[in-house]
């Protein structure tokens, strides 16, 4: 099974800061099999970035997905106020599917 | 606006069964594989299942390998997730979701479910 690692686990900022999340493979998941989601209280998760890179329909471009192998990005340029959410990188090559632990993105 | 409507779920005791079922509208659902994906109270996402396009082909994750079962019935645009022999640690907000990309299995997960509750008890 490939175990996802994220950090940091979480991530103080304000609004108007750069984020940057990391996701680590457990071993190489090529370039196009990585996703992200956003997931607020009480909410089902939201799609933002499939292929390591597309983004998701809807998704405003200060998300960014890259990275290839073991080390993945995802990058929101400039917080919104309501971007302060959990992120979960997902991972599904090799006909599986699993999701790291997440990141918690909250308001300094 | 593509749909996800899920309906099931409640309070069970350990060893007991409840299923779930997901109906979706607005897209064309036969061609699209569908999944499971639960969350337990505080914690992250869990893959559970997935059914193929056609339906001939089903996955599961080894805690639940055995125990649940994922069907579906592409006349209906429904898939459902019968869950058999219940732990407490199934426990969790359970979501069925839409793949990005048609007649691919393992894949993002595009559209969500609302999520329905199944709590066991000891």
């Amino acid at each position: 099974e490939i175990v996802l690692t994220q950090s940091p686990g979480t991530l103080s900022l304000s609004p108007g800061e750069r984020a940057t999340l990391s996701c680590r493979a457990s071993q190489s998941i090529g370039s196009s099999y990585l996703a992200w989601y956003q997931q607020r209280p009480g909410q089902a998760p939201r799609l933002l970035i499939y292929g390591t890179t597309s983004r998701a329909t809807g998704i405003p471009d200060r998300f960014t997905g890259s990275g290839s192998g073991t080390e993945f990005t995802l990058t929101i340029s400039r917080l919104e106020p309501e971007d302060f959410a959990v992120y979960y990188c997902q991972q599904y090559g090799y006909s599986s599917c699993t999701f790291g632990p997440g990141t918690k993105v909250d308001i300094k | 606006e593509v749909l996800l409507l899920q309906s099931g779920g409640g309070l069970v005791r350990r060893g007991g069964s409840l299923r779930l079922s997901c109906a979706a509208s607005r897209f064309r659902f036969s061609i699209y594989a569908m999944s499971w994906v639960r969350q337990a109270p505080g914690k992250g996402l869990e893959w559970v299942a997935s059914i193929s396009d056609t339906g001939s082909n089903t996955y599961y994750a080894d805690s639940v390998k055995g125990r649940f079962s994922i069907s579906r019935d592409n006349s209906q645009n429904t898939v459902d997730l019968e869950m058999n022999s219940l732990r407490v640690e199934d426990t969790a907000v359970y979501y069925c979701a839409k793949v990005v990309w048609f007649s691919v299995t393992w894949d993002a997960y595009e559209i969500w479910g609302q999520g329905t509750t199944v709590a066991v008890s000891s």
